[in-house]
Formats: C-alpha cells, sequence, structure tokens
C-alpha cells in the first residue's frame, strides 16, 4: 500500500517570507503522480501543484515550487511571497495504483501572520 | 459554474435513519470518487467509479455504504441506519481530461444525532 507522511502538524510563516512544507512517501508503483493540495477554512480541497514521477524538472506554479527527490521519496512543497490567503490546510497526496485513486497525508496546518 | 457540485451542503439525522448525497462531477471527466474526511485527518478513500461502473470500494466500508453513478453522469451516495461514527464530511471529486488532475466539490457535511 501507498502512504504519505507530513510530519509537521503545524507551520507558521510570516506574510511576504518563504516557508516549506515537508511530504515523504513510499510506493512501490513505477508511475504515479504526486500533489499539493489546499483546503481553506471555506472547506473546499483546491489543487495546488501537480508533479508527474517520471519528470525530473521540479514543478513550478506561480509562487508554488516543488522538490521532488524521487530516490528518497520526498515531495516538499515551497511557498514564496507568502499571503494571508496561503493559511489553509495542506495535504501531500500520491495516486495509487491504475485508478489514479488519491492517497492523502495528515495534512500541515499553515499560519500566516501578518 | 462548471465545477463538482455537492447537495445538501448539511445534513443532520437522527441515528438510524438513511441519508443520500449526491454528486454532479465536471461534465467531462469520466471517473468519479467518493472520499469521507472527519476533523483534524486527511481525506479517507471510500469507492471510485469509472463511467457507470463502480471499480473500486474500500475494504473499511461497511455495507451500510452504497453508491451508484447510473449513465455514467451524477452519482449517489446512500448510508442506511446511520451511526454517530459517521458524522463526517463527504467529499465527492472527479476527474478526467489529458491531464486526468482531480478536481473536488464542497463536500456535504453529515451530523448524526
Amino acid at each position: 500500500a501507498q502512504t504519505v507522511t507530513q510530519s509537521q502538524p503545524e507551520m507558521s510563516v510570516q506574510e511576504a517570507e518563504t516557508v516549506t512544507l515537508s511530504c515523504t512517501y513510499d510506493t512501490s508503483e513505477s508511475d504515479y503522480y504526486l500533489f499539493w493540495y489546499k483546503q481553506p477554512p471555506s472547506r473546499q480541497m483546491i489543487l495546488v501543484i501537480r508533479q508527474e514521477a517520471y519528470k525530473q524538472q521540479n514543478a513550478t506554479e506561480n509562487r508554488f515550487s516543488v522538490n521532488f527527490q524521487k530516490a528518497a521519496k520526498s515531495f516538499s512543497l515551497k511557498i514564496s511571497d507568502s499571503q494571508l490567503g496561503d493559511a489553509a490546510m495542506y495535504f501531500c497526496v500520491i495516486t495509487q495504483g491504475g485508478s489514479e485513486k488519491l492517497v492523502f497525508g495528515k495534512g500541515t496546518k499553515l499560519t500566516v501572520n501578518p | 459554474d462548471t465545477g463538482v457540485s455537492q447537495d445538501p451542503r448539511h445534513k443532520i439525522t437522527k441515528r438510524g435513519q438513511n441519508v443520500t448525497f449526491r454528486c454532479d462531477p465536471i461534465s467531462e471527466h469520466n471517473r468519479l470518487y467518493w472520499y469521507r474526511q472527519t476533523l483534524g485527518q486527511g481525506p479517507e478513500f471510500l469507492t471510485y467509479f469509472q463511467n457507470e461502473a463502480q471499480l473500486e470500494k474500500s475494504r473499511l466500508l461497511s455495507d451500510r455504504f452504497s453508491a451508484e453513478r447510473p449513465k455514467g453522469s451524477f452519482s449517489t451516495l446512500e448510508i442506511q441506519r446511520t451511526e454517530q461514527g459517521d458524522s463526517a464530511m463527504y467529499l465527492c471529486a472527479s476527474g478526467g481530461g489529458w491531464r486526468n488532475t482531480i478536481y473536488f466539490g464542497e463536500g456535504s457535511w453529515l451530523t448524526v444525532v
């Protein structure tokens, strides 16, 4: 079975600063996808960024970027120039099997301080 | 709005009653997922459809839970004889397209009293 571990239950960052959220995973699959999803207090899960395991280049979406280390099975999320709207629960997620079912970590609650 | 929609958004029911949730996925998506999320936890997979076929169901899902997706469009999740432990948010998600990204609805909150 695939597992995802987020070792930081809570993190905080000052507005405009940079923060990195950690994630490690375990899988026996050779082809998989990794995601970071964000869940604000309104509760709707929003896709932040996606990484295909076969791609060596780290994904980037505006202020969000990942550091994907396949051998180490590590997938961290960096948020640059943090904004108040970034405050949310962040989930590291991996696909599982041919159905591309998502397996979630327990989440990291990010607080952005003004 | 062309996103995933769920109804009702909130449901309070008495223990032992049946409840049904509906999910309308993004129209071109052939994959549909149901997840359950309790406070402070990540979503837990319940079941998955590709078109109208239910391809996978969590071993954790009791027989009181059933899901359908007639004609491969909307889906329903029914919980029979609800128990207090069923109180959670039930999330629907759909996926498809060339990148097969999965998008979530806003969820349906269930409180069993």
